[in-house]
């Protein structure tokens, strides 16, 4: 069965460093997510990603965030300057139609660690 | 503003007992609402969805949810309860013409006791 897969599975980073968490989506997925869980919060929005643009962004995603699908099949967040507050899991998702209606494939997960 | 509220943050059930999961939402448009669960170590996945068909649905491992609107609620149950359904369980709040903003609850973690 088709998955989303995740790397790397924990990273632990000094803060002020760049992160760059990857995902591979399902292959015939036009929509990309990433959302994130910080330790005994809810599970938050951070971006969506169609056509090689960014569709949707939360209040989250600041200029610190950065998307891309750099050779059509990755789809990669990065963060420039890690804080420790950026300390979460991290999950990628993909799907074949438009996310609000539709379902999403989500990865296990990027666990970051910012100390 | 949409939002999403599951009561009880942990519930626990006798293997074979009934589950039932208790999910409210608030929202000014009609939604699409999700069940995922999220066994340990696992990513997320879809148990059910509704999307303004059939206001009971019917999801994997023998799972369903109820839409009610005048309750706006959408509660997961099922008749029996197995050991492997021990894990954590996200109702999920969509939009049509929201581009994967979707709203999740808290969570439940489900402990099912021997």
């Amino acid at each position: 069965e088709p998955e989303v897969t995740q790397t790397p599975s924990h990273q632990v980073t000094q803060m002020g460093q760049e992160v760059i968490l990857r995902c591979v989506p399902i292959s015939n997925h036009l929509y990309f997510y990433w959302y994130r869980q910080i330790l005994g919060q809810k599970v938050e929005f951070l971006v969506s990603f169609y056509n090689n643009e960014i569709s949707e962004k939360s209040e989250i995603f600041d200029d610190q965030f950065s998307v891309e699908r750099p050779d059509g099949s990755n789809f990669t967040l990065k963060i420039r300057s890690t804080k420790l507050e950026d300390s979460a899991m991290y999950f990628c998702a993909s799907s074949v139609t438009e996310g609000g209606t539709g379902e999403l494939f989500f990865g296990e997960g990027s666990r970051l660690t910012v100390l | 503003a949409q939002s999403v509220t599951q009561l009880g943050s942990h519930v626990s059930v006798s293997e074979g007992t009934p589950v039932l999961l208790r999910c409210n939402y608030s929202s000014s448009y009609s939604p699409s609402l999700f069940w995922y669960v999220q066994h340990p170590n696992k990513g997320l996945q879809l148990l059910l969805k509704y999307t303004s068909a059939a206001t009971l649905v019917k999801g994997i491992n023998g799972f369903e949810a109820e839409f009610k609107k005048s309750e706006t609620s959408f509660h997961l149950t099922k008749p029996s309860a197995h050991m492997s359904d021990a894990a954590e369980y996200f109702c999920v709040v969509g939009f049509s013409g929201n581009t994967g903003k979707l709203i999740f609850g808290q969570g439940t973690t489900l402990q099912v006791k021997p």
